[in-house]
C-alpha cells in the first residue's frame, strides 16, 4: 500500500461547481499535512496547510481526520484558473521528517 | 531575495554518463530534498538530507548518490546504474520542525533528458 494515496482524476467539472478531494495516508505517526497545488510543466506551490479543526482560505476548505487517516480538500464556486493538479502532503517524523507526496489529482474547470 | 534555485533547467545528456543536478537555497532550511516526476506521475522521494553530512535514502534511490557538505547545498549525482534517468527533478527544503506550518519551498526543476 502507497504511504500516501489519491484518486488521480481528472475530474471535470463546469465552471462554478464544488469539488472534493480525498487523500489517505498509512502512517499513523504523520504529524502535519499539506495541499500543494501544481500547474503544468511548473514546481508544486503550498495552497494550504491543514489543521486538525479543519481551516478555511477564501474558496477552499481542508480537513483532517486523523481516526480514518484522509485529509480532504473542498473547492467551492471553481474557476477556470483552478485548474491544475492536487497534490496531498504527509510528514512523518519516523525516519527524519519524511516529506511524502501523493500522486496528485487532476482538475479541469470548463466553461 | 531567499528562494530555492536549481540548475540548469534543461539537461541533455548521453546514455552511460554520470550528471550531477544542483540544489543551492539561500532560506537557512535545515532540510532539503529531492524527488522525481514522470508524466502523469507524483512526486517520488529519491533522497533527503536533515544536517549538514547526513542524509536518508527515500522510496527510489538506486542509481542516484547525494552529498551534503554545505547546508545551503544539496546536489543530486544520476549515475549510469539508473536505468530510467529521463524525468523531472525537483528539489524542496524546509525547516527541520514538524510545525504544520513549516511547508516545503521547491525549486523550479531540472529537466533531464537522456539520449
Amino acid at each position: 500500500r502507497k504511504e500516501v494515496e489519491q484518486d488521480p482524476g481528472p475530474f471535470n467539472v463546469p465552471e462554478g461547481a464544488t469539488v472534493a478531494f480525498n487523500c489517505t495516508y498509512s502512517n499513523s505517526a504523520s504529524q502535519s499535512f499539506f495541499w500543494y497545488r501544481q500547474d503544468c510543466r511548473k514546481e508544486p506551490k503550498l495552497l494550504m496547510s491543514v489543521y486538525s479543526s479543519g481551516n478555511e482560505d477564501g474558496r477552499f476548505t481542508a480537513q483532517l481526520n486523523r481516526a480514518s487517516q484522509y485529509i480532504s480538500l473542498l473547492i467551492r464556486d471553481s474557476k477556470l484558473s483552478d485548474s491544475a493538479t492536487y497534490l496531498c502532503v504527509v510528514t512523518s517524523t519516523g525516519g527524519g521528517n519524511k516529506l511524502t507526496f501523493g500522486t496528485g489529482t487532476q482538475l479541469k474547470v470548463e466553461l | 531575495d531567499g528562494g530555492i534555485t536549481q540548475s540548469p533547467k534543461y539537461l541533455f545528456r548521453k546514455e552511460g554518463q554520470n550528471v550531477t543536478l544542483s540544489c543551492e537555497q539561500n532560506l537557512n532550511h535545515d532540510a532539503m530534498y529531492w524527488y522525481r516526476q514522470d508524466p502523469g506521475q507524483g512526486l517520488r522521494l529519491i533522497y533527503y538530507s536533515q544536517i549538514v553530512n547526513d542524509f536518508q535514502k527515500g522510496d527510489i534511490a538506486e542509481g542516484y548518490s547525494v552529498s551534503r557538505e554545505k547546508k545551503e547545498s544539496f546536489p543530486l549525482t544520476v549515475t549510469s546504474a539508473q536505468k530510467n534517468p529521463t524525468a523531472f527533478y525537483l528539489c524542496a527544503s524546509k525547516y527541520r520542525g514538524w510545525d504544520r506550518d513549516t511547508e516545503a519551498f521547491f525549486g523550479q526543476g531540472t529537466r533531464l533528458t537522456v539520449v
